[in-house]
């Protein structure tokens, strides 16, 4: 799986949109974006994937260069409930993922 | 459809021990997978099986760890003379397609 990088922490002040990059510089032709996050003390949970298209769901938004290389995971407004660890992963459609140490985003009010 | 349950949610045990978990993935998926984390770190890929098929295994998992899925089903996480260094969350997750649904943990502490 290619290796993903990431800033350790951001703040982001409630009601703003955090915007999570990702870089992934070797990522290969059949490998998705994926991003969890995990909420202390709990597993971690799905937010959203993509290939290589912009995608949006309840949660985020995921935007991906078109090279691939780099993405950005958006969410419209932070609320405190979404102060978590955000992990940006690449993987095909099957087997492990591999996470990194992601990025813990601390909303403040 | 109550998700993924992990049993037990917390475990302590002596070192030398030999402990087993449990993970119900959510029905119908057929991909099962269990990681291990300790604190400050991402979860480290553990074991994964498609149906009751063992397919990948972690190069890093010491022969103390063994894992069982066998009807397909419910998985069992047996690790055998635990050690402190065994100390961590226990997560299982299940999939159908792309995206892994993480179950609570189960949090080992090895005294």
């Amino acid at each position: 799986d290619a290796k993903t990088t990431q800033p350790p922490s951001m703040d982001c002040a409630e009601g703003r949109a955090a915007n999570l990059p990702c870089n992934h510089s070797t990522i290969s032709g059949n490998e998705y974006v994926y991003w969890y996050r995990q909420i202390h003390s709990q597993g971690p949970q799905y937010i959203i994937h993509g290939l290589k298209n912009n995608e949006t769901n309840e949660m985020a938004s995921l935007i991906i260069t078109e090279d691939r290389k780099s993405s950005t995971l958006i969410l419209p407004h932070a609320t405190l409930r979404d102060t978590a660890v955000y992990y940006c992963i690449v993987n095909t459609n099957a087997g492990k993922s591999t996470f990194g140490d992601g990025t813990t985003l601390t909303v403040k009010p | 459809d109550t998700g993924v349950s992990q049993d037990p949610r917390h475990k302590i045990t002596k070192r030398g021990q030999n402990v087993t978990f449990r993970c119900d993935p959510i029905s119908e998926h057929n991909r099962l997978y269990w990681y291990r984390q300790t604190l400050g770190q991402g979860p480290e890929f553990l074991t994964y099986f498609q149906n009751e098929a063992q397919l990948e295994k972690s190069r890093l998992l010491s022969d103390r760890f063994s894992a069982e899925r066998p009807k397909g089903s419910f998985s069992t996480l047996e690790i055998q003379r635990t050690e402190q260094g065994d100390s961590a969350m226990y997560l299982c997750a299940s999939s159908r397609q792309a995206e892994q649904f993480f179950g609570p943990g189960t949090r080992l502490t090895v005294l």
